[in-house]
């Protein structure tokens, strides 16, 4: 069964401490993309990759960081700099056409 | 700047009751126009694309349509199964998406 998985679904931190957020896709897609959403707004785009080894940051990339080692996996790490990392996390891939498929989400909560 | 305007925020229909949702852009060089549903708590599903004025897509109660300015999801005799937030997005080039605020959509049986 091909897809995007996210995991944790929900995650608690306290503040200054880094996590790292898991999205895996055997869709054997080549971008991928992360995304915060917050209540009564639309999505913005945090980094994306078009290519192993490579990518770039969105509209809202301060206090995030990324790697993409693999073509499966592109894992977000959101550090203490993040001034409101409490969110809903998304994460999406795309293949050669222009939709981007989407994970379930991580809720991470920071107190 | 590319921006993405939904209106409304939020509609309340009764079980059958037909309306439109809108979408309202302005990007230089529209390279294609999605549609995703998203129930509470998980991520958004693919309904559409729509690339060029005047093209349309359906499924099931679900109509896309696009003009050079807007798009409009239309939702005929909806069911109670069909509420979900209706996010609109256009790819403002390099294959990034800029993403409409939503509509809420309820259907009360």
């Amino acid at each position: 069964d091909g897809g995007i998985t996210q995991s944790p679904k929900y995650l608690f931190r306290k503040e200054g401490q880094n996590v790292t957020l898991s999205c895996e896709q055997n869709l054997n897609h080549d971008a991928m993309y992360w995304y915060r959403q917050d209540p009564g707004q639309g999505l913005r785009l945090i980094y994306y990759s078009q290519i192993v080894n490579d990518f770039q940051k969105g509209d809202i990339a301060e206090g995030y960081s990324v790697s993409r080692e693999k073509k499966e996996s592109f894992p977000l790490t959101v550090t203490s700099a993040q001034k409101n990392p409490t969110a809903f996390y998304l994460c999406a891939s795309r293949d050669r056409g222009h939709e981007q498929y989407f994970g379930p989400g991580t809720r991470l909560t920071v107190t | 700047e590319d921006q993405v305007t939904q209106s409304p925020e939020a509609l309340r229909l009764q079980e059958g009751e037909s309306s439109s949702l809108n979408c309202s852009y302005t990007v230089s060089g529209l390279r294609g126009l999605f549609w995703y549903r998203q129930d509470p708590g998980k991520g958004p599903e693919f309904l559409f694309t729509l690339y060029s004025a005047g093209e349309e897509k359906e499924k099931e109660r679900l109509k896309a349509t696009l003009t050079k300015k807007e798009s409009f999801l239309h939702i005929t005799a909806p069911k109670p199964e069909d509420s979900a937030t209706y996010l609109c997005a256009v790819d403002q080039g390099a294959q990034k998406l800029v993403f409409g605020q939503g509509t809420r959509l309820t259907i009360n049986p």
